[in-house]
């Protein structure tokens, strides 16, 4: 099935600190959905992005759906404890009516 | 909404034991989707249903997982017998429509000794 590849796999940082995380596909996307997990729970949307190009905000956090419709960007601005999590990508390519995650990328962030 | 509901949140069971997993989407959402999480396998989707009726069943890993949707606010996912190698959280998630933005429920931990 369809690979989306997140990286970094993980990422250790101190509080304060900005975090960038990055997916790619070998398909092209329709839309993009970056999905965070607390630990012990389900994964709940964080943002959605629906065109190419498109730069998306939620608080500190940003997205970008890459101009190649193929990648997409999060960025967490001054990390917080409580942004640990394992963060996804997710979304349907536009070959068929499916929707895959991503590897995730796993978040610790150091007090 | 309640958002996606699951139950049990928590499962201890013996091996060769059945176990059943139940799942209420969102009401008014056409998709409903079963996945497992291991670490070392990460988020696998197991099976997905439109409309009750079941798509695509490919990830289900064997003949002894099974999972039915009698109508559009219940689903069960059914492993029997069980083994200790299905030990993980299984989640349902639920969608307006195959390819919508899904919505996931808590999860139910498994423990098979």
């Amino acid at each position: 099935g369809q690979q989306l590849n997140q990286s970094p796999q993980s990422m250790f940082i101190q509080e304060g600190e900005d975090v960038s995380m990055n997916c790619t596909s070998s398909s092209i996307f329709n839309t993009w959905l970056w999905y965070k997990q607390d630990p012990g729970e389900g994964p709940v949307l964080l943002i959605a992005l629906y065109k190419a190009g498109e730069l998306t905000s939620n608080g500190r956090l940003t997205a970008q759906f890459g101009i190649t419709r193929k990648d997409s960007f999060l960025n967490i601005s001054a990390s917080i404890p409580s942004d640990v999590g394992i963060y996804f990508c997710a979304g349907p390519p536009n070959t068929g009516n499916q929707f895959y995650f991503g590897t995730g990328t796993s978040l610790t962030v150091i007090p | 909404d309640a958002g996606v509901i699951q139950s049990p949140r928590h499962e201890v069971t013996e091996m060769g034991q059945e176990v059943t997993l139940r799942c209420k989407p969102i009401s008014g959402h056409n998709s409903l989707f079963w996945y497992r999480q291991t670490m070392m396998r990460g988020l696998e989707l197991l099976i997905y249903f439109n409309n009750n009726v079941p798509i695509d069943d490919s990830g289900m890993p064997e003949d002894r997982f099974s999972a039915k949707m009698p109508n559009a606010s219940f689903s069960t996912l059914k492993i029997q017998p069980s083994e200790p190698r299905d030990s993980a959280v299984y989640f349902c998630a639920s969608s307006s429509f195959t390819g919508d933005t899904q919505y996931f429920g808590p999860g139910t931990r498994l423990t098979v000794l």
